[in-house]
């Protein structure tokens, strides 16, 4: 159990549409951080939120935004969506600040996202 | 070529054998954090290391960073099928921990 929670566990929707994932965070963790992870691949960063802003961004386009909100609580919008964004979406979080870099991220069990 | 290489890609061993996992990046290495994955789930985290030389070990799982040759290595002595999943390295390579890259992650099956 790390602490972290997203919902919804999973999701399919179609190509054009767009989806809202949302991720909790333990109490006290300031920086979330989100994750794409394609079938058979590692996890790659999409973006980072520190104090409810941006604080960092992957190579990924516009349509990928997020909110962070001060109860802890995140989420993660993709607009337009694509066949390709069919994955495991991984939200991370920690204590402290986003360059603090002796404490780690704790994910959640991810939201598996289906695009047909 | 990808910023983080691990090797192998997959791995079948029977139960109590040792095995090693590698981990090489083309990057500097500010941090190297291993996660274990059980197939479609959160990641859990195991050790992270930081310095040079460093080596971290928890129950029968030993993981050490080569900071000169920018690689890290998780050795599991004795597997058991408890040990079975997925294995990922994530490396800090800008600075910010919280902007991993990571490997393609090693299968590992542990026959009993």
């Amino acid at each position: 159990e790390t602490g972290v929670t997203q919902s919804p566990t999973h999701l399919i929707k179609t190509r054009g549409q767009q989806v809202t994932l949302r991720c909790s965070s333990q109490s006290g963790h300031n920086t979330v951080s989100w994750y794409q992870q394609a079938l058979g691949q590692g996890p790659q960063f999409i973006f980072q939120y520190y104090r409810e802003e941006e604080n960092g961004r992957g190579n990924f386009p516009p349509r990928f935004s997020g909110l962070q909100f001060p109860n802890y609580s995140s989420e993660l919008n993709v607009n337009a969506l694509e066949l390709d964004d069919s994955a495991l979406y991984l939200c991370a979080s920690s204590p402290g600040t986003p360059h603090r870099s002796q404490e780690t991220q704790y994910f959640g069990p991810g939201t598996r996202l289906l695009v047909l | 070529s990808q910023e983080l290489e691990q090797s192998p890609q997959s791995l079948i061993v029977q139960e109590g054998k040792n095995l090693t996992i590698n981990c090489t990046s083309s990057k500097t290495l500010y941090g190297l954090y291993w996660y274990k994955q059980k197939y479609g789930e959160g990641l859990i985290f195991l050790m992270m290391l930081q310095k040079g030389g460093e080596e971290k070990s928890h129950e029968k799982i030993t993981a050490k960073l080569d900071e000169k040759k920018q690689q890290s290595s998780l050795h599991i002595t004795a597997s058991q099928p408890s040990h079975a999943g997925i294995y990922l390295c994530g490396a800090d390579t800008s600075g910010s921990a919280r902007q991993l890259t990571f490997g393609s992650g090693t299968q590992l099956t542990v026959l009993p």
